[in-house]
Formats: C-alpha cells, sequence, structure tokens
C-alpha cells in the first residue's frame, strides 16, 4: 500500500526553466510534508517542508505547494540548475503518539541539461 | 560539526548469516531511525529509538532488530540474512519530536 506516491520516476528540464516535481498521498492523517534531494553514494538530504495547515512555503528557488483537498503536493524549482540534478523524494509524516515516522514516495530522478 | 556516520559503507554477506550495522547520530540528536532502501525504491521505515528503546516500528519482520545506546548512537541486527535483504541502510537522527530528519551516507548491504 503505498501512500506517498512520485508517478513521474524521471523528469528532464533545460537549464534556466522550471522544475515541477509532483507528489500524491493518500493518508488523511499525514500533518507535515518535506522533500529530500538525494545524490549517488550520499543520503537523503532536507530540501524544504510545509505544514498540513499551509498551502505554500517558499525558500529561495525552492517552492512547495500543498492542496489538501487533492491530496497533492508539488516542488517548484526556478530556475532550475545543473546541479540540481539529482533524485527527489516527496515524504509525509503522521504523528504517532511521539514518534514520526518518515513515509517515503518511490523518488523522481530530474536532469537539468545545458 | 559531524553529522551522521554510518559504519560499515559497504558490505557483503552470505544467505543465513548475521550483520549489524552501526550509526553515531549528529552532535545534538537524541533519537534515531533505520530505513530500507532497495534499488527504485524510496526509504522504508523500519524502527524509531529514543531513550534507549524502540518507539515506533514499520511492517519489518522480528529479524530485524535494534539498539540505541546511552551515548544516542545506534545498531541495526538483522539476522537469517535474505538476499532481499540487499539495500542501502540509511540512518536517520533528529532531536525528539523534530521533523529536522539528518540522513548518514548509509550501509550498501549485499547478500549472496
Amino acid at each position: 500500500d503505498q501512500q506517498v506516491k512520485q508517478n513521474s520516476p524521471s523528469l528532464s528540464v533545460q537549464e534556466g526553466r522550471i522544475s515541477i516535481l509532483n507528489c500524491d498521498y493518500t493518508n488523511s492523517m499525514f500533518d507535515y510534508f518535506l522533500w529530500y534531494k538525494k545524490y549517488p553514494a550520499e543520503g537523503p538530504t532536507f530540501l524544504i517542508s510545509i505544514s498540513s495547515i499551509k498551502d505554500k512555503n517558499e525558500d529561495g528557488r525552492f517552492t512547495v505547494f500543498l492542496n489538501k483537498s487533492a491530496k497533492h503536493l508539488s516542488l517548484h524549482i526556478v530556475p532550475s540548475q545543473p546541479g540540481d540534478s539529482a533524485v527527489y523524494f516527496c515524504a509525509a509524516i503522521a504523528l504517532s503518539g511521539t514518534a514520526s515516522k518518515l513515509t517515503f514516495g518511490t523518488g523522481t530522478r530530474l536532469q537539468v541539461t545545458l | 560539526d559531524a553529522g551522521v556516520t554510518q559504519s560499515p559503507t559497504h558490505l557483503i554477506k552470505t544467505r543465513g548469516q548475521q550483520v549489524t550495522l552501526r550509526c553515531s547520530p549528529k552532535s545534538g540528536h537524541d533519537t534515531v531511525s533505520w530505513y530500507q532502501q532497495a534499488l527504485g525504491q524510496g526509504p522504508q521505515f523500519i524502527f524509531q529509538y529514543y531513550e534507549e528503546e524502540e518507539r515506533q516500528r514499520g511492517n519489518f519482520p522480528d529479524r530485524f532488530s535494534g539498539h540505541q545506546f546511552p551515548n544516542y548512537s545506534s545498531e541495526l541486527n538483522v539476522n537469517a540474512l535474505l538476499l532481499g535483504d540487499s539495500a542501502l541502510y540509511l540512518c536517520a537522527s533528529s532531536r525528539v519530536s523534530n521533523y529536522g530528519y539528518t540522513f548518514g551516507s548509509g550501509t550498501r548491504l549485499t547478500v549472496v
């Protein structure tokens, strides 16, 4: 049962253009959403997050949008740079007592071309 | 400031053997979580430790066990290894009830 889904395994975008990565979820108990970036041979690195009480969060070139009614979130990267080429994971948290496990999607490989 | 440190980086084991993976959390972090990432998949939650106790567990069999030490470091043990246990094992640390997880680079386990 995949509670967090990233339906696009890969995405190719030209340098300078906008990259839009999408994520859907099924569990309405999720309180918090995060995006992680992963390079080969490294662990995931936190990018940006959003609480379920908000619909947008911005940090420099990265903006995350949350549509709770559609159970959908997206990550926008503007402008895209070659160094953004990596695998991006969407993750969600449902608080359970004092524990807070991350539920990840399967990832989208972004390639930013020159 | 050292981040999350995992050892070893790579490991090859034979089916049926047992393995222990180690994790030192980021300075100031007291909670350690373990994840398994199979090829082409997202990380899957195994369990989380806080105050030397398992707080939450994912959908993994009892062959997977763990421990947290008083200095917050942690071990992941897997018994009776199966070929399907081949994966990247990631450790993540955080402060309790804080969502600021820091991941290590992982241990690549290959079971042959």
